[in-house]
């Protein structure tokens, strides 16, 4: 299995307040990226990163904002929690975005109440 | 843009029989197409690829998948499964942006 973790595992948070999720890779990849899974609608790309700060948006990218500092760290950050933005969070990794292949995290579970 | 559809939202097969799910995409060109599984409270698993050359690849697990491109499709297929083959499956294709665009996913439950 790819070396990636997701921290924290499950999270519950209030409106408002600000989140960081954080993805840690072992594997030194430079391609990051950030998904929200919800039921119906498989994984949809959150924001991505093609190298340390390098990053750009994916298809529900508003209320979201990521950052790269280091190859082994992508954070996503939830500036100011919605209920909408309970979900499921996936991190993947990939070693060539030409080849597609993406390796996933085990996932984090945010709820907002 | 590329788009994904996984026809059947829940399947209910019996162990030992064979599964088959659906996966039809859109695309001008040939693209990079995937299969995943996602067990209960898991990440997703890669379980096999496609690129180009042999049509019929495969993956982990005893699946193997089919890409036909007169029919825009990429099922996967398992000869029998096994209760540990209860897991959400979805299908995934990587055409011209360098992003993967996923399925809504298929839910395999096994009876005994």
């Amino acid at each position: 299995d790819a070396g990636i973790t997701q921290s924290p595992r499950h999270k519950v948070t209030e409106t408002g307040t600000p989140v960081t999720l954080r993805c840690h890779q072992t594997e030194n990849h430079r391609y990051m990226y950030w998904y929200r899974q919800d039921p119906g609608h498989g994984l949809r790309l959150i924001h991505y990163s093609y190298g340390v700060k390098d990053t750009d948006k994916g298809e529900v990218s508003d209320g979201y904002s990521v950052s790269r500092s280091k190859t082994e760290d992508f954070l996503l950050t939830l500036e100011s929690a919605t209920s909408s933005q309970t979900s499921v969070y996936f991190c993947a990794i990939s070693e060539s975005r030409i080849s597609y292949e993406q390796y996933f995290g085990p996932g984090t579970r945010l709820t907002v109440t | 843009a590329q788009s994904v559809t996984q026809p059947d939202i829940h399947i209910t097969v019996s162990e030992g029989a064979s599964l088959e799910l659906r996966c039809n995409y859109s695309y001008g060109a040939t693209p990079y197409l995937f299969w995943y599984v996602q067990s209960p409270g898991q990440g997703l698993q890669l379980l096999l690829k496609y690129f180009s050359g042999d049509t019929l690849v495969q993956g982990i697990k005893g699946f193997e998948a089919e890409f036909k491109r007169s029919q825009s499709s990429f099922n996967l297929r398992k000869p029998s499964v096994h209760w540990s083959d209860a897991a959400e499956y979805f299908c995934a294709v990587g055409a011209g942006d360098y992003k993967l665009s996923f399925g809504a996913g298929t839910t395999v439950t096994v009876r005994a």
